[in-house]
């Protein structure tokens, strides 16, 4: 089974400019969660999508955004962007699975997009 | 949601078995415990996780205290290749993981 994948992989742009990533899950996965890893901040949640819908958010502004398609596939977009918003950009996708008497979502990530801000 | 606090820093010597502890006090009574690793340059893999009870997989065991303020993550044979930071995440929402600071695990020789 193909794993979750992500492009580009690395990404240069300028301030001002906006960026467009992209994250394919795993087949059958219908739940996409995407993260943003810095060295200050760390791993921090910025949306999850489950059928086309917005189902979690985390504490980012209103620059970042995202969808997901019928297929499942997602984008993520980030408008004007800013020095700080230089990352690793990750992508994870879920199944529910049986635990416990109830569900848990093991998330698969992929391997990120590097994107540098200049 | 419910804090963890881990060491910033570990060592074990490779075939030694790896105890990586997690402090969660505030731990509610629907969170569960659950561990991810990081490998450098890769993204996080899931290793385990547990709502009350001791569990074990092919990579790990995790047990956690009674009172579930606290947990240990326990690679019994750690070999090189498990050098990594590990989060220990408490929460109820798997869909949205709260990752914190985690312990970096240095496999020695």
């Amino acid at each position: 089974k193909a794993g979750v994948t992500q492009t580009p992989r690395y990404l240069i742009k300028t301030r001002g400019q906006q960026v467009t990533l992209s994250c394919s899950p795993i087949s059958g996965h219908r739940s996409v969660s995407w993260y943003q890893q810095t060295p200050g901040q760390g791993l921090q949640f910025l949306f999850e999508y489950f059928s086309e819908t917005q189902r979690n958010k985390g504490n980012f502004p209103g620059r970042f955004s995202g969808r997901q398609f019928s297929n499942s596939r997602s984008e993520m977009n980030v408008s004007t962007l800013e020095l700080g918003d230089s990352a690793l950009y990750l992508c994870a996708s879920s199944s529910p699975r049986p635990s416990g008497g109830s569900t848990y979502n093991e998330q698969f990530f992929g391997p990120g997009t590097r994107l540098t801000v200049l | 949601d419910a804090k963890t606090t881990q060491p910033p820093s570990m060592d074990c010597a490779e075939g030694r078995a790896a105890n990586l502890p997690c402090n969660h006090s505030t731990i509610s009574g629907n969170e569960y415990v659950y561990w991810y690793r990081q490998i450098h340059s890769q993204g996080p893999q899931y290793i385990i996780h547990g709502l009350k009870n001791n569990e074990t997989n092919e990579m790990a065991s995790l047990i956690i205290t009674e009172d579930r303020k606290s947990s240990t993550l326990i690679l019994p044979h750690a070999t090189l290749r498990d050098t990594a930071v590990y989060y220990c995440i408490a929460y109820w929402n798997t869909d949205k993981l709260i990752f914190g600071t985690g312990t970096r695990l240095q496999v020695f020789p």
